[in-house]
């Protein structure tokens, strides 16, 4: 296991269909994050599981967005109904809790999906 | 939203030079941890540093942090070209770990 894995890496769509974007994350790693970053800015967050438990959605999160984590490995982020504004690097990252429970681990990040909507 | 803002927003030196970026953050913190992100491309992790904690070296890179002025600061001793990307403070504020990121320093580092 080298990493986080995104797929795809770039997605160009319409503006108005729907897009699936996957995310596996390091094996052992039970935390799996979804960020979105916009030219110029860092990566703000989206949502968050804990294995399948989906455990914070951002405001961000839209009723369009959602995400999943069936069987706590790996999670897909589909966005419906895409509109212009969802143009985004779409990164995905994961990591481990520390012995407190707690993030004191660093999050490992995948290279992220490219989407432009037309 | 935006937790924290890096200043400057770009900085250019020559090689060999040392590199110093800034943060400042608006809330109590577990940890503040230091990102490089080459463009167009995933984040990389660099140093993560405990809210009980005040500076922390790895390499070339020295990181302190003031948790009463919410500050912190990413040090690159002897830059490289290779150094050349953008540099993100993010802040774990203990919510479910999720990480609020900073608006990020450009360096370019020139031969």
């Amino acid at each position: 296991d080298t990493g986080v894995s995104q797929d795809p890496r770039h997605k160009i769509t319409k503006r108005g269909q729907n897009v699936t974007f996957r995310c596996d994350p390091i094996s052992e790693h039970n935390r799996l994050y979804w960020y979105r970053q916009t030219l110029g800015q860092g990566p703000e967050f989206l949502t968050y599981f804990q294995n399948e438990a989906q455990l914070e959605k951002s405001r961000l999160l839209s009723d369009r967005f959602s995400a999943e984590r069936p069987k706590g490995s790996f999670s897909t982020l589909e966005i419906q109904r895409t509109e212009q504004g969802d143009s985004a690097m779409y990164l995905c990252a994961s990591s481990f809790p520390g012995r407190e429970g707690k993030m004191n681990t660093e999050a490992f990040f995948g290279q992220g999906t490219r989407l432009t909507v037309v | 939203s935006q937790q924290g803002e890096e200043d400057p927003q770009a900085l250019s030196i020559q090689e060999g030079e040392n590199a110093t970026m800034n943060c400042s953050y608006k809330t109590s913190i577990n940890n503040l941890q230091w990102y490089r992100q080459n463009s167009g491309r995933g984040l990389v992790h660099l140093i993560l540093i405990r809210s009980n904690e005040r500076e922390k070296h790895s390499g070339r890179l020295r990181v302190t942090l003031d948790t009463s002025k919410k500050s912190s600061s990413l040090l690159i001793t002897a830059s490289r070209a290779a150094d050349t990307a953008s540099y993100f403070c993010a802040t774990d504020t203990g919510g479910g770990n999720k990480l609020t990121f900073g608006t990020g320093t450009q360096l370019k580092v020139e031969l």
